[in-house]
């Protein structure tokens, strides 16, 4: 719902950065989350946005632009372990969360 | 952040049965939420719970095939009734993080229905 979208798979190397983009429908927008999911588990909170710019944590960085409808979720020195399903979520009018389909990434040595 | 105990955590059910699924939660919270996923893709809004009244169901999902009690602060439960292969998924359950911004999620319960 709300038109979130993002790539369904992308495959990285070890060590290297990767960059998960996210659009989404700017009408009634209230923050925006990434969330990781290990295959069989439930998702697992990441990053909050909710103001322009960037936000890091790490090795992980998220970034948002509200004007545009985007984020990124920026991943550096990755680690076999970053396999995974990242989840870009809305959350709209204050109560409600839609969730983008997923980037299922891939993290080769 | 809140803790969520969710049971069963699997269970492979006969279609036309119906199976109820709980979240008990480790602190009060206002608003509690129901998630469905489904093999392969990401998570779908069922409903919003919240203590003392019905439950906001999303469009696409109607209270007679998913019925959600909340009868206080801590707990919910969904029932996915009348199943079919097609309700084969994960449930989810979440509620807010203490206060903070972002959700924190159930371990699922994964649904087969054969």
């Amino acid at each position: 719902g709300q038109n979130i979208d993002q790539p369904t798979e992308m495959t990285a190397t070890e060590g290297a950065i990767v960059q998960i983009n996210c659009t989404y429908q700017t009408s009634g927008f209230n923050g925006l989350f990434w969330y990781q999911q290990h295959a069989g588990e439930a998702p697992t909170f990441l990053s909050y946005n909710v103001l322009d710019g960037l936000e890091e944590k790490g090795r992980f960085s998220s970034f948002l632009s509200r004007s545009k409808g985007y984020s990124y979720l920026l991943l550096k020195e990755l680690q076999m372990k970053d396999s995974a399903s990242y989840l870009c979520a809305v959350n709209y009018n204050f109560n409600k969360f839609y969730f983008g389909s997923g980037t299922k990434l891939n993290v080769k040595p | 952040s809140a803790v969520i105990s969710q049971k069963p955590s699997r269970d492979i059910c006969q279609r036309g049965t119906s199976l109820t699924i709980q979240c008990q939660v480790d602190s009060q919270v206002t608003m509690m939420f129901w998630y469905r996923q489904q093999p392969g893709q990401s998570l779908t809004l069922i409903a919003t719970a919240n203590q003392g009244s019905e439950a906001t169901y999303e469009s696409g999902f109607v209270i007679d095939k998913f019925p959600i009690s909340r009868p206080n602060l801590t707990f919910s439960t969904l029932t996915v009734s009348n199943m079919s292969p097609e309700d084969s998924s994960i449930y989810l359950c979440s509620v807010e993080r203490d206060g903070l911004y972002g959700y924190t999620f159930g371990s699922g319960t994964r649904l087969t229905v054969v």
